[in-house]
């Protein structure tokens, strides 16, 4: 299933709400997680089943949609949130959006 | 805390094999979860390669069956993998990772692998 993720390059200002977007090809049934990657690290797990959040992230992340279009959100962007984010989809296999990269205005 | 690390050659010369370690610690591999391999190519494409589970069982990616292996060392709480007949195009940055329900819940730091002559 592919996915597709935009914006591929969001650039935001401390404190905005900021909204990535990611689209599969056909009905994933909300199976979807997301992930932080910044920098020289491993990509770490924000959300899944595109809703829930996994121990200990922060409660400014969030997820939403189904179907085929799902949401990350950050209510107040902090700078320690500038890294790229992935959306993977479980539905069938396992496949991966392209990356949004979000750097600070 | 369930940590993994990857561990192997950075290069590789094409149609060699590509061979690579993943150490876990804090879990025992023949407890639970899914021990996948996933790679990164230049460019931020991650793809989705194999995984061996907690009884031995493998499950390949079938864009890759042919070519890749997993197995493991219960032993020494690692899995491993090997990749046949390399080319340039799979040169990548390569992770291990833990997979719980459908989400790949710990990762590895990565191992950067590049295949040149």
């Amino acid at each position: 299933i592919q996915m597709t993720q935009s914006p591929s390059l969001l650039s935001a200002s401390v404190g905005d709400r900021v909204t990535l977007s990611c689209k599969a090809g056909q009905n994933i049934n909300n199976y979807l997680a997301w992930y932080q990657q910044k920098l020289g690290e491993a990509p770490k797990l924000l959300i899944y089943n595109a809703n829930s959040l996994q121990t200990g992230i922060p409660s400014r992340f969030s997820g939403s949609g189904s179907g085929t279009d799902y949401t990350l959100t950050i209510s107040s962007l902090q700078p320690e949130d500038v890294a790229t984010y992935f959306c993977q989809q479980y539905n069938s296999w396992w496949t991966f959006g392209g990356g949004t990269k979000l750097e600070l205005k | 805390e369930v940590q993994l690390q990857e561990s192997g050659p950075g290069l590789v010369k094409p149609s060699q094999s590509l061979s690579l370690t993943c150490s876990v610690t804090g879990y025992s591999i023949t407890s639970s979860y899914r021990w996948n391999w996933i790679r990164k190519f230049p460019g931020n494409k991650l793809e989705w390669m194999g995984y061996i589970n907690s009884a031995g069982s493998t499950n390949y990616n079938p864009s890759l069956k042919s070519r890749i292996s997993i197995t493991r060392d219960t032993s020494k709480n690692q899995f491993f993998l090997q990749v046949n007949s390399v080319t340039t195009e799979d040169t990548a940055t390569y992770y291990c990772a833990s997979l719980t329900g459908g989400w790949f819940a710990y990762w590895g730091q990565g191992t950067l692998v590049t295949v040149s002559s």
